[in-house]
């Protein structure tokens, strides 16, 4: 069974603050997705990784895939309160997807 | 457009009554998905339909009868539920084939079952 261990479970920091949240697993993947879901809703996809090594930015965002295809980390600079949400990753395999632990994160004002 | 609609967004409903989940997409996705999630825990899948026929079923109880009556729609019928059914249940699609493709969630039923 492929697993996806998110780290840390949950974080709680003041507005401005920087974070980085892990995605790993023993298991090469083709590609990976990261979403970010708020309280009642659906996951929002943020971003796909395929090449590793690849890095992506989506404002104050960063993505990177591992070079080895086997982890993954999202990092956050100058939190924001909007920035609160759970934040999981998910792989693709044939029809169904793979979801991690996820991370529960908590923006203070 | 990568809208995936879901209603009602709300329901509650007694162990006797039969209601119905509906999605909708129009991106052209051929694969549909039904997903549960619990507070605080990640979506776990429970259907998916590839070109309208169900390719996966995660051995879901009977009690949860899915349907797609076309590609662009997606039903999840309901009868006899358990209070432990109560749930977010999301709704998903994509595309159909190898390589990269990405999941599209709607915004989910909020289900509560007294």
């Amino acid at each position: 069974t492929q697993l996806l261990e998110q780290s840390p479970q949950f974080l709680s920091i003041q507005e401005g603050e920087n974070l980085t949240v892990y995605c790993n697993s023993s298991s090469v993947f083709s590609s990976l997705q990261w979403y970010r879901q708020e309280p009642g809703e659906g996951p929002v996809l943020l971003v796909t990784v395929v090449t590793g090594g690849e890095v992506k930015k989506l404002k104050r965002l960063t993505f990177q895939f591992g070079d080895a295809r086997k982890d993954s980390s999202l990092h956050i600079t100058a939190a924001q309160p909007g920035d609160t949400g759970l934040y999981l990753c998910a792989f693709s395999g044939t029809y169904k997807y793979i979801f991690g632990t996820g991370t529960r994160l908590k923006v203070l004002a | 457009d990568t809208e995936v609609t879901q209603t009602p967004k709300h329901l509650v409903m007694g162990m006797t009554n039969k209601k119905s989940l509906k999605c909708e997409q129009h991106m052209g996705h051929r694969a549909m998905y039904w997903y549960k999630q619990k507070a605080k825990k990640p979506p776990e899948l429970m259907f998916v339909y590839s070109y309208e026929k169900l390719s996966i079923n995660e051995s879901v109880p009977s009690r949860f009868s899915p349907e797609c009556p076309n590609s662009s729609l997606l039903n999840l019928h309901l009868h006899a539920l358990q209070p432990e059914d109560s749930a977010l249940y999301l709704c998903a699609s994509s595309q159909v084939g190898t390589g990269v493709y990405e999941q599209y969630f709607g915004p989910g039923t909020r289900l509560t079952v007294t």
